[in-house]
Order: structure tokens, then C-alpha cells, then sequence
């Protein structure tokens, strides 16, 4: 009874192809967010949001479009996908306190 | 310029052991911080969280905050191979709530 779940949780795209992450919350929560983890680092901040209707960008948003049709999803598009953001793409949603609860991840390869 | 700043970038210690982990953010608009540890191939988890300047424990785990020098640190006491994981520092904005993660710390605790 995952609460918060990502699809899909892998996918191989062609350089220029359109990708789209897709991320559903069953927590409530008004926030959610998009984090990109690359090999040995951190998490660093794409897009996040304070509710449905609402994206505001992040820390690294170039390349990346947000769109947040309803409380409980939140989608990250690449347009134009490149090899550089070959990743491990984290959606979470934020509670009152915005202690965040992530979803499984997606591993994304851009070929 | 990462905001969010952890040290050792990796710790080796034995079973039963002390582990000290820090961080210091450079942005003063932040108020909270968190630590998140994430198990190899799996999403971060919220490990504990602080506000206020002091001291918290939780089991074999005390957190510390000074405010006034933004930096915190995260003791684990009698480590576990199992605590062997990537601990993950979060700070968040005052003003926008938004979470910046550090590059983390790779603790591996020694049977």
C-alpha cells in the first residue's frame, strides 16, 4: 500500500524523444516534489508544487517541464530528452511539517 | 555552489562503533533541518528531524543543531552493519519550504 507510487520504474528513451515521469499520492499532501539523483550524490531539486494547478521550479528545472492536474499526481516531462539526464528520477509528496516520503524511483537511460 | 555541505563524504566504522556525521548549510534563510538515510537500491527515508537548537534522541540516534552557526550533526551509537547506508542532510527554505539536500555521507559499518 505504497502512498507514494512512480511509473514506470524503468524506461530506455532515444535521444530527442519525449519521456514522461508519472507519480501518484494517496498521503493528502498539498507539496510535491521532483528530485534527480545521480551516481554517489545527493538529490537536487527539478520542479516541486504547493498544490493542484501549481509548479514552481527547483534548483536544475532546464530541461524539465511540471505539471500538477490534481492533488494527488504530479508529472515530470522532458520535452527533449538528452543523455545527460540519464538518472534515477524521486517524486515525493511533503507533509505540514514538509517532512518529505518518497516513491520507489524511476531509472531513466537516455540513449 | 552546494548550500548544503556534509562531512566525511565516507566513514568506515567497526561493528559497535560511533559514527559522526555533519552538515552546514550556507544559505541563512534556512530554519529545519532533516536527516533522510537511504539503503542501497532503495528511496530515502526520513531518519529524524530537528527545529530547535539542542539535542535530540531517538534510540541510538542523537541529533544536534546550533542555529546561530547553521550546522548539525548526527550521532549513531553501538552501529549495525545494517546502518550501513548513504545519510542524506536536507535544509529547507524559510520563505519557500523548498528542501535542499547535501551530497550525503557513505557509512559502512565494519562486522
Amino acid at each position: 500500500e505504497a502512498a507514494v507510487t512512480q511509473s514506470p520504474r524503468n524506461k530506455v528513451a532515444v535521444t530527442g524523444g519525449k519521456v514522461t515521469l508519472s507519480c501518484n499520492q494517496t498521503n493528502n499532501h498539498n507539496n510535491m516534489y521532483w528530485y534527480r539523483q545521480d551516481t554517489g550524490h545527493g538529490l537536487r531539486l527539478i520542479h516541486y508544487s504547493y498544490g493542484a494547478g501549481s509548479t514552481e521550479k527547483g534548483d536544475i528545472p532546464d530541461g524539465y517541464k511540471a505539471s500538477r492536474p490534481s492533488q494527488e499526481n504530479f508529472s515530470l516531462i522532458l520535452e527533449l530528452a538528452t543523455p545527460s539526464q540519464t538518472s534515477v528520477y524521486f517524486c515525493a509528496s511533503g507533509d505540514t511539517q514538509n517532512t518529505l516520503y518518497f516513491g520507489a524511483g524511476t531509472r531513466l537511460s537516455v540513449l | 555552489q552546494q548550500k548544503v555541505q556534509q562531512s566525511p563524504e565516507s566513514l568506515i566504522v567497526p561493528e559497535g562503533g560511533m559514527a559522526s556525521l555533519n552538515c552546514t548549510s550556507s544559505d541563512r534563510n534556512v530554519d529545519y533541518f532533516w536527516w533522510y538515510r537511504q539503503h542501497s537500491g532503495k528511496s530515502p527515508k526520513m531518519l529524524m528531524s530537528i527545529f530547535s537548537n539542542g539535542e535530540k534522541e531517538e534510540g541510538r540516534f542523537t541529533v544536534h543543531l546550533n542555529k546561530a552557526s547553521l550546522h548539525t550533526s548526527l550521532h549513531i551509537r553501538d552501529s549495525q552493519p545494517s546502518d550501513s547506508a548513504l545519510y542524506l542532510c536536507a535544509a529547507s527554505d524559510t520563505n519557500t519550504g523548498k528542501l535542499t539536500f547535501g551530497d550525503g555521507t557513505v557509512l559502512t559499518v565494519k562486522p
